[in-house]
């Protein structure tokens, strides 16, 4: 079946510095959605990505989609403590089921 | 306008037992899907109801069932509780089937003894 992967799982960073996580998809995506799960919590919608090479920004927050819709990117610059938490991408699942999610990547910010 | 609502929000099982998770979507929202959460498997899909239907069934064994009631509410239900089965069960509700934002309720945290 499909599957979404997303490295690394965990990051630890000192706050200021920027930060990467990278989604894979073994399959062609017509879009993809990025969650955020801060620790005890539940995860909240941050952005969907639909066009092919699409590049959107949420203040410090950079969101990149593929040429190929099969791979994604959050990028963050100079973390600050407020951005801990777990960083997931989700796709749609291959024929018409819900959404398909990356295990995540876990973001630790050292002050 | 409200959240999505879970209830209970913990509870604490035996083993053997059975329990009942109830999600109330956002209003106008008619489907309702289920994940489970634990530390190393991530978010897994349950299932997904959509106008009183279940459309779609994840890997998981006959013991989890679900259902939606006319008002979009759903349940879940695990029976013969495993100590696997600890985990956070969420429930996302959204407006469409696909390519439209999830919107998660703060889960029930399950723990099995």
């Amino acid at each position: 079946g499909q599957q979404v992967m997303q490295i690394p799982q965990y990051q630890h960073v000192q706050e200021g510095e920027d930060f990467t996580t990278y989604c894979n998809s073994s399959t062609t995506l017509s879009n993809i959605q990025w969650y955020k799960q801060r620790p005890g919590g539940h995860p909240v919608f941050l952005i969907q990505l639909v066009k092919s090479g699409e590049v959107k920004k949420q203040k410090r927050l950079t969101f990149q989609f593929g040429e190929a819709k099969k791979n994604s990117s959050l990028h963050i610059t100079a973390t600050q403590t407020t951005d801990v938490g777990t960083y997931f991408c989700a796709g749609p699942g291959s024929g018409n089921t819900p959404l398909v999610f990356g295990k995540g990547t876990r973001l630790s910010v050292i002050a | 306008k409200a959240g999505v609502t879970q209830t209970p929000r913990y509870l604490i099982k035996t083993r053997g037992q059975q329990v009942t998770l109830s999600c109330s979507p956002i209003s106008g929202h008619r489907s309702v899907s289920w994940y489970q959460q634990t530390p190393g498997q991530g978010l897994q899909f349950l299932f997904e109801y959509f106008s009183e239907t279940q459309r779609n069934k994840g890997n998981f064994p006959g013991r989890f069932s679900g259902r939606q009631f006319s008002n979009s509410r759903s349940e879940m239900n695990v029976s013969t509780l495993e100590l696997g089965d600890s985990a956070l069960y969420l429930c996302a509700s959204s407006l469409f089937r696909q390519n439209t934002e999830a919107f998660f309720g703060q889960g029930t945290r399950l723990t099995v003894v």
